[in-house]
């Protein structure tokens, strides 16, 4: 079936500093892939997409690629800030034709000042 | 933000007590989805909808049944609580083509 693995955090990083939070997957045909955040508290919600080998996502400074050769998502941020502290998921969706979505377990970010 | 309210928000309950946790939406989307957070395993889904009366499972739907009577209702039940079933629930919405899903606020159930 499908799924994804994600890196183990917690990660904490200075702020300014790089990120990068690796994302694997396992799936059937070819799915959308995507990033969420959750903010303590908080639900998740979508940070960024992509929906096709090699195409990007972007927003809020944050990057992925779709690599469909290395079955690979990664996350990154040239410069991440104190409030870029969250949980961030690596998902999939669309495999085999069914409307639903696999998450990976979560990474946590913790940037200090 | 997208019109999902969940409720109740906070609920402590007893083994062996049925529960119901209700997700509510405003925006006529076609997909509903409930999931459980649990530490460690991220968000697992238990079902979807993607119609009214039309669910399926997900990958943890044992011990849970759901209900999609009118467009903006899902319900979820879990016919005998166990302890194992405590977590926070997160419904969640989603148009045609799962551009984008929508987030409620979650349910935190703790059983006892």
């Amino acid at each position: 079936g499908d799924s994804v693995t994600q890196m183990e955090g917690p990660v904490t990083l200075s702020e300014e500093a790089f990120l990068t939070i690796n994302c694997t997957y396992t799936a059937t045909g070819y799915p959308s892939l995507f990033w969420y955040v959750q903010y303590p508290g908080e639900g998740l919600q979508l940070l960024l997409k992509a929906t096709k080998a090699d195409d990007k996502g972007s927003n809020k400074g944050f990057e992925a690629t779709y690599r469909k050769e290395t079955t690979s998502f990664h996350l990154e941020k040239g410069s991440v800030q104190v409030s870029d502290s969250a949980v961030y998921f690596c998902a999939l969706g669309g495999s085999g034709g069914y409307q639903k979505v696999t998450f990976g377990t979560g990474t946590k970010l913790q940037v200090i000042p | 933000d997208a019109g999902i309210t969940q409720s109740p928000r906070h609920k402590v309950t007893e083994t062996g007590t049925p529960v119901t946790l209700r997700c509510h939406q405003t925006e006529n989307h076609r997909y509903m989805y409930w999931y459980r957070q649990d530490p460690g395993h991220g968000l697992r889904l238990i079902h979807y909808s993607y119609g009214v009366k039309d669910t399926d499972k997900g990958e943890v739907s044992d011990g849970y049944s759901v209900s999609r009577s009118k467009t903006e209702d899902f319900l979820l039940t879990l016919e005998s609580a166990t302890s194992s079933q405590t977590s926070v629930y997160f419904c969640a919405i989603s148009p045609e083509g799962l551009e984008k899903l929508f987030f409620g606020s979650g349910t935190q159930l703790s059983v006892l």
